[in-house]
């Protein structure tokens, strides 16, 4: 069965250091895989998306991730996070038949 | 030029009322869903429509039904709403078989 895990629950990390929150996926095909976040209080903002090729995609806001498949990870990586980046961050993955599976999100908090 | 869309933003009623939330999309999208997140923040699929016919129906409470009246819309009716059900309920939409997903920016049910 399709699953997605974030093993970290809640990071916190000081302004202007860097970022890595994890995601690992189990999925039978190749994955469409996917990073969301989400602010207090309100929806879900895609990030970034892998479908294929390049296994290095960026994203919005400065973040990027990393597809390993050898791994069934898809890391989200920033090089200097911003305090406005203290948010809920899901990864998810797209399967066939309209099936999405997100994992239970990582916690961000950003200390001055 | 929203591109999926939802209403009520915030929903607070007693227990035992029946409420409905909306859902609308403008991406020509044929396929919609409905997830919920629990105060955990775990987002989990409910319902998804394509071209107004049910296709995912996950374990729900019958007291929730959809109904999606054009492939554009897709209402979520909940009877006899019980503390529980306090959440943030999203509608997503995509197209075809895409595994991309676009979300709406969720409503606030607060049962009380």
């Amino acid at each position: 069965a399709q699953s997605v895990t974030q093993p970290d629950i809640h990071i916190t990390v000081s302004e202007g250091a860097s970022l890595e929150l994890r995601c690992n996926y189990s999925y039978g095909a190749t994955p469409y895989l996917f990073w969301y976040v989400q602010s207090p209080g309100q929806g879900l903002q895609l990030l970034l998306k892998y479908f294929s090729g390049d296994t290095l995609v960026q994203g919005i806001k400065g973040f990027e991730a990393e597809f390993k498949r050898s791994q069934s990870s898809f890391n989200l990586r920033k090089p200097s996070v911003h305090w406005s980046d203290a948010a809920e961050y899901f990864c998810a993955v797209g399967a066939t038949g309209n099936q999405f599976y997100f994992g239970t999100g990582t916690s961000l908090t950003v200390i001055p | 030029d929203t591109a999926v869309s939802q209403t009520p933003k915030y929903l607070v009623t007693q227990m035992g009322n029946d409420k409905s939330i909306k859902c609308e999309q403008n991406l020509g999208h044929d396929t919609m869903y409905w997830y919920k997140q629990d105060s955990k923040k775990f987002l989990k699929i409910m319902f998804s429509y394509n071209n107004k016919e049910l296709i995912i129906n996950e374990t729900v409470p019958n007291r929730f039904s959809p109904k999606s009246p054009d492939k554009a819309h897709l209402n979520l009716h909940i009877n006899s709403l019980e503390l529980g059900d306090s959440a943030v309920y999203f509608c997503a939409s995509s197209e075809g078989n895409s595994p991309e997903q676009y979300f709406g920016p969720g409503t606030r049910l607060t049962v009380t």
